[in-house]
């Protein structure tokens, strides 16, 4: 099946600075890949997605670049906000797979004011 | 629009009792997943639904989960006997028909003593 890694898993950075965090993934095959905010005691929620036949996606201070041939995808965070301190997921999924989500562990970014 | 509503949003029970976890989806998506988190195992898919039927319940840990889904708005997840060690944040999260993107509960804080 397919497996994710997420590195770091933790990231500290001062307001203004950006932050990125990088995941790779195991299987080719896999062709969507969403990043989840998680604020403490609340659920994961999507903040931005790639599929397999796109390399960049932007909005507004977030961006998310996927190299297929590598198999890895990496979110990036420009001009950090205290506001952006969170737990960040990505995750990957196959459509014949249901569109099963594989999460990677999870990185932890602390934005100090 | 309500997002995916799970109840309770706390559940402190002893070990031995019968604990029933409550999801209801998005109004019109038809896909549902429970998922588990802990600090040492992240994010774990437990089972998947696709039109109230389960898909792929490999994630369950053992016989004492169970999962149902009686009609397009209600699922349960079920505990019997619980464990110390299913202490865990519980999520139930939900997909469009034909869409990727999977939208996450609150979660279920789960504490077995």
């Amino acid at each position: 099946g397919e497996n994710v890694e997420q590195h770091p898993s933790t990231l500290s950075v001062q307001e203004g600075d950006s932050a990125v965090i990088k995941c790779t993934y195991s299987d080719s095959a896999s062709n969507y890949f969403p990043w989840y905010k998680q604020e403490l005691g609340k659920g994961p929620q999507l903040i931005i997605d790639i599929r397999s036949n796109v390399g960049e996606k932007k909005d507004q201070r977030i961006a998310v670049t996927l190299n297929k041939t590598a198999k890895h995808f990496s979110l990036h965070i420009t001009e950090t906000q205290p506001e952006d301190s969170a737990v960040y997921f990505c995750a990957a999924s196959l459509n014949n797979a249901g569109n099963m989500l594989t999460f990677g562990g999870g990185t932890r970014l602390m934005v100090k004011p | 629009d309500a997002g995916v509503i799970q109840s309770p949003r706390h559940e402190v029970t002893e070990m031995g009792q019968e604990v029933t976890l409550r999801c209801k989806p998005i109004s019109g998506h038809n896909s549902l997943f429970w998922y588990r988190q802990t600090m040492m195992r992240g994010l774990e898919l437990l089972i998947y639904f696709n039109n109230n039927v389960p898909i792929d319940d490999s994630g369950m840990p053992e016989d004492r989960f169970s999962a149902k889904m009686p009609n397009a708005s209600f699922s349960t997840l079920k505990i019997q006997p619980s464990e110390p060690r299913d202490s865990a944040v519980y999520f139930c999260a939900s997909r469009g028909r034909g869409k990727e993107t999977q939208y996450f509960g609150p979660g279920t804080r789960l504490l077995v003593l």
